[in-house]
Parts: structure tokens; C-alpha cells; sequence
């Protein structure tokens, strides 16, 4: 199946670890991006890579960072991670930043908690 | 600013009655205008962009540039219609949500 695959899907951590997020797509995407939805479900952009370029780092705590080995690929690694940062993490892909009738495709998302 | 507002939180209808889901923008230049669905539990998807101008499970929504709004609308609620929307601008600035909830 084609489509944005994300793992894991239930991330439950304590306080201070530190971990990652995976993601793929096998749609021929160029960008990646990375969303946080809170508990009100609200839903902000975190990071934007094109081509594996980091374009776009939202007032993001330097304890996160993203890293795209190639194109397909955009993982999210926390470090120390805090209560706050309990979340979805939604990945998503598109043809490209800024064309037309190029809408993003989502990953099922990864739900974190840090306890 | 560029911003994405959906002044409501919760919209609560009834089977078969009109739905209207509001949505404001403030951007600049022309963005692209979506509305996204997240049916509970599962991952956002697309539902609908201006530029298609085309109709997706019965609704429809409209841009209007002298008021910046793109409003979903579907004329008779179903059930399966309960989700969590929202609209975005481009790829990168969403807004709060709606949950639209369906009553039999």
C-alpha cells in the first residue's frame, strides 16, 4: 500500500528519556513534515524538510530533532523528554511546499505519553 | 499574522439537518485553502480543496475572498459526518478544529 507509515503507534515514557519517532513515505513525496496535536487538538507545524533540507523549524525546543536520512524518510528524536511534551505526533508528506493540488497525506500518528 | 480561525469548538446537529463549518483566514498573498477530516482515532485526511471546486461526501465549500472565508457546508448531516475538522491555509497553519457532532 502506498501511503505514510509511522511507528510507533503508542509511545508511553517517563520524564528525562529520550526517543524517537519513525517515518516513511512510499509516495514519491518531496516534503516531510512533522505536526503536534495537543490535548485540545489543536494541531501545529513542528518541522518541514524538502528533500531531505530542514526549510521550515517552528519555535521548536532544541531537545527535538528531526533527521531525514533521504527523501522517504523524516524521524523525530526528543530528548529529555518533559510532561508537556505528551502529545500526537502526526507525520505527513506532500509533492512540495508550495504547489498546487499538492494536499498532505498524514501518517496514522504516534500517541506520547510521558509520565 | 498569518492565521487560520474556526470560531467554533463544538458544532452539535442533528441527522439530516444543514451543516455549516466556519472558517476564516488571514494570509497573505493567495494561499491554498483545505479542510481536513479526522474521523475518531484515525489519521487526518483530506476532504477538500478550493482549488477542485468539487464535492466529497456531500459537502461543498466555497472561497470567498472579499470575506476570506472557506466554509464547509453540506445540506443534510449524516452520522458518519461526526469527526473533528479543520481548515488550513497552505500546508503549514491550521486551525483550532471543529468537532461536529451528528444526533439521531
Amino acid at each position: 500500500d502506498t501511503a505514510v507509515s509511522q511507528t510507533p503507534k503508542y509511545l508511553v515514557t517517563q520524564m528525562g528519556n529520550d526517543k524517537s519517532i519513525k517515518c516513511e513515505q512510499n509516495l514519491g513525496h518531496d516534503t516531510m513534515y512533522w505536526y503536534k496535536q495537543d490535548s485540545k487538538k489543536f494541531l501545529k507545524i513542528m518541522f518541514s524538510y524538502n528533500n531531505k533540507e530542514l526549510i521550515i523549524n517552528e519555535t521548536v525546543p532544541n531537545r527535538f530533532s528531526p533527521k531525514s536520512p533521504d527523501k522517504a524518510h523524516l524521524n523525530l528524536h526528543i530528548n529529555s523528554l518533559e510532561l508537556g511534551d505528551s502529545a500526537v505526533y502526526f507525520c505527513a508528506s506532500s509533492l512540495g511546499t508550495g504547489a498546487y493540488n499538492s494536499p498532505l497525506h498524514f501518517g496514522n500518528g504516534t500517541r506520547l505519553t510521558v509520565t | 499574522a498569518q492565521r487560520v480561525t474556526q470560531p467554533e469548538k463544538l458544532l452539535s446537529v442533528f441527522k439530516g439537518a444543514p451543516v455549516e463549518l466556519k472558517c476564516n483566514y488571514s494570509y497573505s498573498g493567495s494561499p491554498e485553502l483545505f479542510w481536513y477530516v479526522q474521523y475518531s482515532r484515525q489519521r487526518l485526511q483530506l476532504l477538500l480543496r478550493h482549488i477542485s471546486r468539487e464535492s466529497i461526501k456531500g459537502f461543498t465549500a466555497d472561497l470567498n475572498k472579499g470575506e476570506t472565508s472557506f466554509h464547509l457546508k453540506k445540506p443534510f448531516a449524516q452520522e458518519e459526518d461526526s469527526a473533528m475538522y479543520y481548515c488550513a491555509a497552505n500546508k503549514l497553519t491550521f486551525g483550532t478544529g471543529t468537532q461536529l457532532k451528528v444526533e439521531l
